[in-house]
């Protein structure tokens, strides 16, 4: 079963510090890893797409790694401002019969205090 | 035009009510999505649709009638709901191929009473 599991669960850090969230992943076959940031209330926003032949990206502050090995990717958050504040989600695709489904991690709650 | 666009934002409706959600994108993508999310929880795929067609049902109660009239629009038409359907309902939109970014629009917030 196609699983996508992110820690931790939860954060709080304080305004300016940098922070590192994790997404292992067993989504198989792999198509493209997806973060998005999600504030309470609305609809998740896309941070950066990977695919199985890139291992970083960067949109920003925001940078993600992809180890496709070790199904592994982390996002880091550098310089965290209060508005980072949200909810951070992984989202794996994989291929089934030619569609494309997208697996969703439960996400990992951040909150930046000034 | 990046955006993909619900209506309403909120929704109360009674369970014996029959009611419509709406959405709407104009960047010509041609897969639509309906998701469902409870608080703090991950949204759950329900439906798609690529080139109009409904291409996966995830299972979803017939309570829930989905609907592509053209490219553009997706509707998700609710009947006797229950109150445990409460939640946010988020459509979005993308390519119909691989490594392609899903745009999201903002959700309908539903209450079921």
């Amino acid at each position: 079963k196609n699983q996508v599991e992110q820690s931790p669960q939860s954060l709080i850090i304080l305004e300016g510090k940098n922070c590192t969230l994790q997404c292992n992943y067993t989504v198989s076959p792999f198509s493209n890893l997806r973060w998005y940031k999600q504030d309470t209330g609305r609809g998740p926003v896309s941070l950066t797409i990977m695919t199985f032949s890139e291992n970083t990206k960067s949109n920003g502050r925001y940078t993600a790694t992809l180890d496709a090995d070790t199904k592994q990717s982390s996002l880091h958050i550098t310089a965290s401002q209060l508005s980072d504040s949200a909810s951070y989600i992984c989202v794996v695709t994989g291929t089934s019969g030619g569609s494309y489904i997208p697996t969703f991690g439960r996400g990992t709650s951040l909150i930046v205090h000034p | 035009d990046t955006e993909v666009t619900q209506t309403p934002k909120h929704l109360v409706m009674g369970m014996t009510n029959k009611k419509s959600l709406k959405c709407e994108q104009h960047m010509g993508h041609r897969a639509m999505y309906w998701y469902k999310q409870k608080a703090k929880k991950p949204p759950e795929l329900m439906f798609v649709y690529s080139y109009e067609k409904l291409s996966i049902n995830e299972s979803v109660p017939s309570r829930f009638s989905p609907e592509c009239p053209n490219s553009s629009l997706l509707n998700l038409h609710l009947h006797a709901l229950q109150p445990e359907d409460s939640a946010l309902y988020l459509c979005a939109s993308s390519q119909v191929r691989e490594n392609t970014e899903a745009f999201f629009g903002q959700g309908t917030r539903l209450t079921v009473v």
